[in-house]
């Protein structure tokens, strides 16, 4: 069974530009969660889809939006990019949302540098 | 209080040895626990998980909770070079995954 996909792998921006990440979760996983890895803050909750909903948000600024489409299929957005945004975004995709048991198992990542 | 916390690092343990990873949970109502291995430059990768008091183990690798004192351990039996890398303990909590900073350890040949 094929991994979570990323893409781009890698990205490079300049300030006040947007930009628009996807992920494909791993067949069958209807859960797809976006976290944001910095080295000074770590692995940061951004926002979780299930069935096309949001259904948590973590602190980030409104510039952070997502969208799931109907094949589980993610995409992740920040507008108005600033020097801060630069880190590794990483999807995560899971059989099932919430509960006990939401083991989650990561794609490659995109690592996003602005300028 | 961080909602997880991890033991700081670095841990540097000598080939053959066991290394223990520790990590703290703040809500009481979590229910599910995880340890994720992260190689520089890599994603994290899932390499156990326990739901129960008690231990459980897979191979060289042993998780331990302890639901009462809100704690989760990883032992690594006979440590090796390859498993130098970030631990990242991760809780289940609410409906939302959190995960701690992460201890990096390095297993010296």
């Amino acid at each position: 069974k094929a991994g979570v996909t990323q893409t781009p792998r890698y990205l490079i921006k300049t300030r006040g530009q947007q930009v628009t990440l996807s992920c494909s979760p791993i067949s069958g996983h209807r859960s797809v969660s976006w976290y944001q890895q910095t080295p000074g803050q770590g692995l940061q909750f951004l926002f979780e889809y299930f069935s096309e909903t949001q259904r948590n948000k973590g602190n980030f600024p409104g510039r952070f939006s997502g969208r799931q489409f109907s094949n589980s299929r993610s995409e992740m957005n920040v507008s108005t990019l600033e020097l801060g945004d630069s880190a590794l975004y990483l999807c995560a995709s899971s059989f099932m949302t919430g509960g006990s048991y939401n083991e989650q198992f990561f794609g490659p990542g995109t690592r996003l540098t602005v300028l | 209080q961080k909602e997880v916390e991890q033991n700081s690092g670095p841990l540097s343990v000598p080939e053959g040895a066991i290394a223990s990873l520790n990590c703290t949970y703040s809500d009481r109502g979590s229910q599910s626990f995880f340890w994720y291995r992260q190689y520089s430059g890599k994603s994290p990768e899932l390499i156990m998980f326990i739901y129960s008091n008690g231990d459980k183990e897979d191979g060289r690798f042993t998780a331990q909770l302890n639901k009462a004192s809100q704690y989760v351990s990883l032992l690594i039996r006979d440590s090796q070079p390859s498993d130098s890398a970030t631990y990242l303990c991760a809780v289940i909590s609410g409906s939302r995954l959190t995960f701690g900073e992460g201890t990096q350890l390095t297993v010296n040949p």
